[in-house]
């Protein structure tokens, strides 16, 4: 079956305007990850959705940064205003299980690489 | 914040050569896990080891976790240039949330 998909795979932005870059989860995955990776660094975690609940906002850099999964498969980061420093790629994992559960592996999309001019 | 440190943070190594790449971290977790990516692409898992495990092997791979020292190595042998890429060890914290923290990674370099 198909993995995780996002779209776009590149985003070009000037500084000021607002993205919304999108996620396709694995079919009947529960769990639904956004992570922040900077140029030579791991990637930081933004944000998680168990189905259509966020239940952890803790990485979100500001109130700029913006994510909904509304029906609990597709999700979006919206970010508003972009600044320079939101440069980076921008990357979805979804897994099966929910929280609690181990053995959480969690599978990655192939990124949305976004440059602010 | 960055949760493992991947130790050394680049490796050159020889086609048929070993490579041994370490993470360390600071909280206590429930599982650590591997991930490969390559040059602009995703992340790729490789291998999971829990708390309560030493070591696992997977192909190729070794992987060995020491929880009293906070650290895990992961151990690629005969390597082949396709393993080039950079490795990232990820822990999600014991008590905590699914979310993964991510390391800096190592990026590994084989040479034909």
């Amino acid at each position: 079956g198909a993995g995780v998909s996002q779209s776009p795979r590149y985003k070009v932005a000037k500084r000021g305007q607002d993205v919304a870059l999108r996620c396709d989860p694995i079919s009947g995955h529960v769990s639904l990850f956004w992570y922040q990776q900077a140029l030579g660094q791991g990637p930081e975690f933004l944000t998680y959705f168990q189905n259509e609940a966020q239940l952890d906002k803790s990485g979100l850099p500001s109130d700029r940064f913006f994510a909904e999964r509304p029906e609990g498969s597709v999700s979006t980061l919206k970010i508003q205003r972009t600044q320079q420093e939101d440069s980076a790629v921008y990357l979805c994992a979804s897994s099966l299980t929910a929280t609690g559960l181990t053995d959480n592996e969690q599978f990655f999309g192939p990124g949305t690489r976004l440059t602010v001019l | 914040s960055q949760q493992g440190e991947e130790d050394p943070q680049a490796l050159s190594i020889q086609e048929g050569e070993n490579a041994t790449m370490n993470c360390s971290y600071k909280t206590s977790i429930n599982n650590l896990q591997w991930y490969r990516q390559n040059s602009g692409r995703g992340l790729v898992h490789l291998i999971l080891i829990r708390s309560n495990e030493r070591e696992k092997h997977s192909g190729r791979l070794r992987v060995t976790l020491d929880t009293s020292k906070k650290s895990s190595s992961l151990l690629i042998t005969a390597s082949r240039a396709a393993d080039t890429a950079s490795y990232f060890c990820a822990t999600d914290r014991q008590g905590g949330s699914e979310k993964l923290v991510f390391g800096k990674g190592t990026k590994l370099t084989v040479n034909p």
